[in-house]
């Protein structure tokens, strides 16, 4: 099992609607947890971070993390074309002061 | 602020060449630092991280290694480049929480 796991997509939203990103990781002990955000040809950007249980808020972006079993969520409210993007899920690695990345969920928001 | 520079931004290399890619950080002292590379649409390898002068450790073995030879400088070498070697390649660094927060990228060719 992967220890970060992504739905690849592309996850295809109309602008205006909710898009929602999700990831399952398998270190049941992580207790942190981010969202990146790559546009095509750039380097990832750090839009979230999450570190207990619930929701997180920030602007149009929630994070939502349930330990329990073990997934975190990314919603954007009101997808914006600008919002075309891969998002990427991160947990810290086992044994290891790194992050470890999911593959990334490309979204495509249309106009 | 914190300001990540990377060098070169591009860089085509024929096969068996030498490499040499360079990492700064500014604005913060002792660092961890990272180097991934990124295949085109692929996800994030992790190379190399450090957490401080002359602390490397090696995530992948290949024909990469990685020094940092000061406290806010991560530099990447190959002595004989692979085709294989192409990709995007991203520093990264974090202070004392897992928060990574990546520079440009360089983006190498190997023909």
């Amino acid at each position: 099992q992967k220890e970060v796991e992504q739905n690849s997509g592309p996850l295809s939203v109309p602008e205006g609607a909710i898009a929602s990103l999700n990831c399952t990781y398998s270190d049941r002990g992580s207790q942190s947890f981010f969202w990146y955000r790559q546009y095509s040809g750039k380097s990832p950007e750090l839009i979230m971070s999450i570190y207990s249980n619930g929701d997180k808020e920030d602007g149009r972006f929630t994070a939502q993390l349930n330990k329990a079993s073990q997934y975190v969520s990314l919603l954007i409210r009101d997808s914006q074309p600008s919002d075309s993007a891969t998002y990427l899920c991160a947990v810290p690695g086992t044994g290891r002061r790194a992050l470890t990345f999911g593959s990334g969920t490309r979204l495509q928001v249309q106009p | 602020s914190q300001t990540i520079h990377q060098w070169p931004a591009t860089l085509v290399q024929p096969v068996g060449s030498p490499l040499s890619l360079e990492c700064t950080v500014e604005g913060t002292s002792n660092p961890n630092l990272y180097w991934y590379r990124q295949a085109a649409g692929r996800g994030l390898q992790l190379l190399f991280y450090s957490v401080g002068i002359g602390q490397i450790s090696s995530e992948v073995p290949q024909n990469l290694s990685a020094s940092r030879p000061q406290d806010r400088q991560f530099i990447l070498s190959s002595k004989k480049l692979l085709l294989s070697d192409s990709g995007f390649y991203l520093c990264a660094w974090s202070g004392s929480i897992y928060e990574q927060y990546f520079g440009p990228g360089t983006r190498l060719t190997v023909t």
